[in-house]
């Protein structure tokens, strides 16, 4: 079956860490570009971060807002994508979900979704 | 940062009924653009990639069309399953942005 799992979602004090994880299965994860993509509570969808494949140099870009804070790495040999979250603020507060292109030229396989709490 | 500016907000409309959502973008995206449908407590889900190409499994009353600037989600017949949230997306230029949006709910 093709799946992603994310986990390692919690609460969290502004000015912490935490680093979620998104487990690869049914495809070879070692050609997807992946997608980090969160949301906050009762909001629209926004773009994270990617990593590109190893064959892609495993390039990663970011989103202004978690630029320098957050980084978005991989591990092949574990099908596993994580993201480091630093620095947290009351506005990270958001569902992220890991996404990819398997079949088709846009996100068609996306996790369960991992709830983040930034809060005192 | 490509714009996606989605209306309407809101749509409400009965069963059966069609349904026409719109996406403008600030610059032009080709043809490279998506939409998702996404229901409460649950992660979005691929519905047209490359602005009028169904994705896997997606029936064949949802339909997209556009090009540049101006795109349209038409839902031809409205199914109870079909009321929820529906967003575009551009893979033209980084970063990736989204839409705000278009809420499909019951009249």
């Amino acid at each position: 079956e093709v799946l992603l799992v994310e986990s390692g979602g919690g609460l969290v004090k502004p000015g912490g860490s935490l680093r979620l994880s998104c487990a690869a299965s049914g495809f070879t994860f070692s050609n997807a570009w992946m997608n980090w993509i969160r949301q906050a509570p009762g909001k629209g969808l926004e773009w994270v971060g990617l990593i590109k494949s190893k064959a892609d140099a495993e390039t990663t870009d970011y989103a202004a807002p978690v630029k320098g804070r957050f980084t978005i790495s991989r591990d092949d040999s574990k099908n596993t994508l994580y993201l480091q979250m630093n620095s947290l603020k009351t506005e990270d507060t958001a569902v992220y979900y890991c996404t990819t292109d398997v079949a088709s030229k846009g996100f068609d396989l996306w996790g369960q979704g991992t709830k983040v709490t930034v809060s005192s | 940062e490509i714009v996606l500016t989605q209306s309407p907000a809101t749509l409400s409309l009965s069963p059966g009924e069609r349904a026409t959502l719109s996406c403008r973008a600030s610059q032009s995206v080709s043809s490279y653009l998506a939409w998702y449908q996404q229901k409460p407590g649950q992660a979005p889900r691929l519905l047209i990639y490359d602005a009028s190409n169904r994705a896997t499994g997606i029936p064949a009353r949802f339909s997209g069309s556009g090009s540049g600037t101006d795109f349209t989600l038409t839902i031809s017949s409205l199914e109870p399953e079909d009321f929820a949230v529906y967003y575009c997306q551009q893979r033209t230029n980084w970063p990736l942005t989204f839409g705000g949006g278009t809420k499909v709910e019951v009249k």
